[in-house]
Formats: structure tokens, C-alpha cells, sequence
């Protein structure tokens, strides 16, 4: 069974203090590991997808990278905008490749 | 708006009442994906739908809970005789990718149900 675990799952910054998120995924074989942006009330929003080991995306303060067993999003000078969930998601080879959802790590970021 | 489009976005029903959601997927995507998340909980997966077909429903439960995917009109996730337990928020989903490809999903807002 896909399984997907987020840590830390709440993290308090200070505006301007980076730090990392991480995702550790289990799956017989990955096709893809997504990561989203979730603000309160509603829905997820489309982040980054990354496809094999050592794979890097970026996007304004946030950059996602991929090893085997894990992928970090790195959030550099972090602003209070940048507060919300983040979730990882991985598709598996096998099967109907039904993305599997991490909990989510609840970022806040204070002024 | 060409995103995803839910309704209702709230939904209030009492214990043994029928609640159903619609979802019209985001123009030209033909792959419709239901979640449900509670509280401090991730998205969990209930049915995953083509146009008319129902391509893997592993998550949904098998009594009460009803998905359907027409040839015209949007998907409709369909829950009879509600209870407490199925309080929730229901997000649907869209992609455009053939089954088997990677590909990212496109995300309605949700429809909120609470159950009183």
C-alpha cells in the first residue's frame, strides 16, 4: 500500500526564516510526486510535480527536490503569504495511479 | 471560470437525508477524481471516473455512496441516508491525462457537508 507521511505536520516561522518541509513516500514504483498548496476553505492548488531521483523545481521562494525515499520543498525568506497547508501526493506505477495524499504540514508565517 | 466548479459549496442535511454534489470538471478534461478530507486529515481518495464509466471506486464505501460520471453533465457524488460520520469537506478533482499517465490534478473549492 502507497503510503505518504509529511512532517513536521505544523511549523511557526518568522517572516524571512527558511526552513524545509519534508515528505517521506513509500510506493512500488513512482510516476510522479505532486505538491500542492492548500489555503483555508479551499481547495488544493498545484505546486510542482517532480518525476526521478534527484529532480529540483522552483517557483518564486519555493523549490522541491526528490531523492528515492523523500522530497523536501524548501521555503527561502519565507513571507506571511506564503501560510498554508502544503501537501504531497505521489502516483504509483501500478494500478489506476491514484495520487495518494499526504496529512500536510500547516505552515504559518509570522510579520 | 474555467476551473473546476462545485456545488454546493455548503450543504446542510439532518441524519437520513440525501445529499448530492456536483462537479463539472475543467474544460476538456474527461477524468473526474472525488476526496474527501476531515478535519486534521489528508485528502483520501473515494472514486475515480471517466465519462460514463467508473474506473476504480476502492475508496468509496460501498453502501449509501453512489458516483456517476454522464456523458453530458457533471459528475455527481451522491450520499443517501446521511450521517453524523460523513460530516465533511468533498473536493472533486480534474485532469486531463489518459489513465497511467503522471500528471497533476485541478481542484474545485469543495462542497462543505455537515450532517445535523
Amino acid at each position: 500500500e502507497d503510503q505518504v507521511t509529511q512532517s513536521p505536520e505544523a511549523l511557526r516561522l518568522q517572516e524571512g526564516e527558511s526552513s524545509s518541509l519534508n515528505c517521506s513516500y513509500t510506493v512500488s514504483g513512482l510516476r510522479g510526486l505532486f505538491w500542492y498548496r492548500q489555503d483555508p476553505g479551499k481547495g488544493p492548488e498545484f505546486l510542482f510535480t517532480l518525476y526521478s531521483a534527484g529532480e529540483e523545481k522552483e517557483k518564486e521562494r519555493l523549490k522541491a527536490t526528490l531523492t528515492k525515499k523523500e522530497s523536501f520543498l524548501h521555503i527561502t525568506a519565507p513571507k506571511p503569504e506564503d501560510s498554508a497547508t502544503y501537501l504531497c501526493a505521489v502516483q504509483a506505477s501500478g494500478g489506476s495511479y491514484i495520487p495518494t495524499f499526504g496529512r500536510g504540514t500547516s505552515l504559518i508565517v509570522h510579520p | 471560470n474555467a476551473g473546476v466548479m462545485q456545488n454546493p459549496r455548503h450543504l446542510v442535511r439532518r441524519r437520513g437525508q440525501e445529499a448530492r454534489l456536483r462537479c463539472s470538471p475543467m474544460k476538456g478534461h474527461s477524468h473526474v477524481y472525488w476526496y474527501r478530507q476531515l478535519p486534521e486529515e489528508g485528502l483520501k481518495f473515494m472514486v475515480y471516473l471517466q465519462k460514463e464509466n467508473i474506473i476504480d471506486e476502492s475508496g468509496m464505501p460501498k453502501e449509501r455512496f453512489s458516483a456517476e460520471f454522464p456523458k453530458e453533465g457533471p459528475s455527481i457524488l451522491r450520499i443517501q441516508q446521511v450521517v453524523r460520520g460523513d460530516s465533511a469537506a468533498y473536493f472533486c478533482a480534474s485532469s486531463p491525462k489518459a489513465t497511467g499517465t503522471p500528471g497533476e490534478l485541478f481542484f474545485g473549492e469543495g462542497s462543505r457537508l455537515t450532517v445535523l
